[in-house]
């Protein structure tokens, strides 16, 4: 069963735009929500991470806004650059229970 | 220095087969996963061992095996290998289970 929902499927931005992902989740034991980024042709990668017990966490152009009574999470990428063209998958962690999502593909056009 | 890495790469084999897939990791982590990720990217969780024991075992055929020799290896078994098994399989690690998990490069494997 999906118990993390992440849209869009597939998102096209502009450079310097920002791209936004969102994800919401079911299961309210999850208490790690991190974002992985996988270029074709290889493994996915950590990107950045949040706990729930902050609403925002920015690592350079990445940035994690979370809700927790909404049970959503979203990726935003600012100023996005033609290199961060690759799949971001979110996921939602919480003891022995780790969940996906179905990851969306973003472009970014020069 | 690879961290995670897996081997083979790509395999490519025969309905009916058995293969398998070795991974191992240099991180020093006490929890080692094995995903499949298939042709519409969708990244599930198969298994996942802590310090040699199971302990994440999904909804998984058990034609798939997995064996962990020691905390730095984690290595799985398909038995009867069928054309849905076509996919590529992540095998990744972890200090904690489930969190900040570092993943291989991956093994596409092709069943024909």
């Amino acid at each position: 069963q999906q118990q993390v929902k992440q849209s869009p499927q597939s998102l096209i931005v502009q450079k310097g735009g920002i791209s936004i992902i969102n994800c919401a989740y079911e299961n309210t034991a999850f208490d790690y929500f991190p974002w992985y980024q996988q270029f074709p042709g290889k493994g996915p990668a950590l990107l950045i991470a949040i706990r729930p017990d902050v609403s925002e966490k920015k690592e350079g152009r990445f940035t994690i806004s979370f809700n927790k009574s909404a049970k959503q999470f979203s990726l935003h990428i600012m100023d996005s650059q033609p290199g961060d063209s690759a799949t971001y998958f979110c996921a939602a962690s919480g003891g022995n229970d780790m969940r996906f999502g179905a990851g969306t593909r973003l472009t970014v056009k020069p | 220095d690879t961290a995670v890495s897996q081997t083979p790469k790509y395999l490519v084999t025969q309905m009916g087969n058995d293969k398998s897939i070795k991974c191992e990791q240099n991180l020093g982590h006490d929890t080692m996963y094995w995903y499949k990720q298939d042709s519409k990217k969708f990244l599930k969780i198969m298994f996942s061992y802590n310090n040699k024991e199971l302990i994440i075992n999904e909804t998984v055929p058990n034609r798939f095996s997995p064996k962990s020799p020691d905390k730095a290896h984690l290595n799985l078994h398909i038995n009867s290998l069928e054309l849905g098994d076509s996919a590529v399989y992540f095998c990744a690690s972890s200090r904690v289970t489930g969190y900040e998990q570092y993943f291989g490069p991956g093994t596409r494997l092709t069943v024909t």
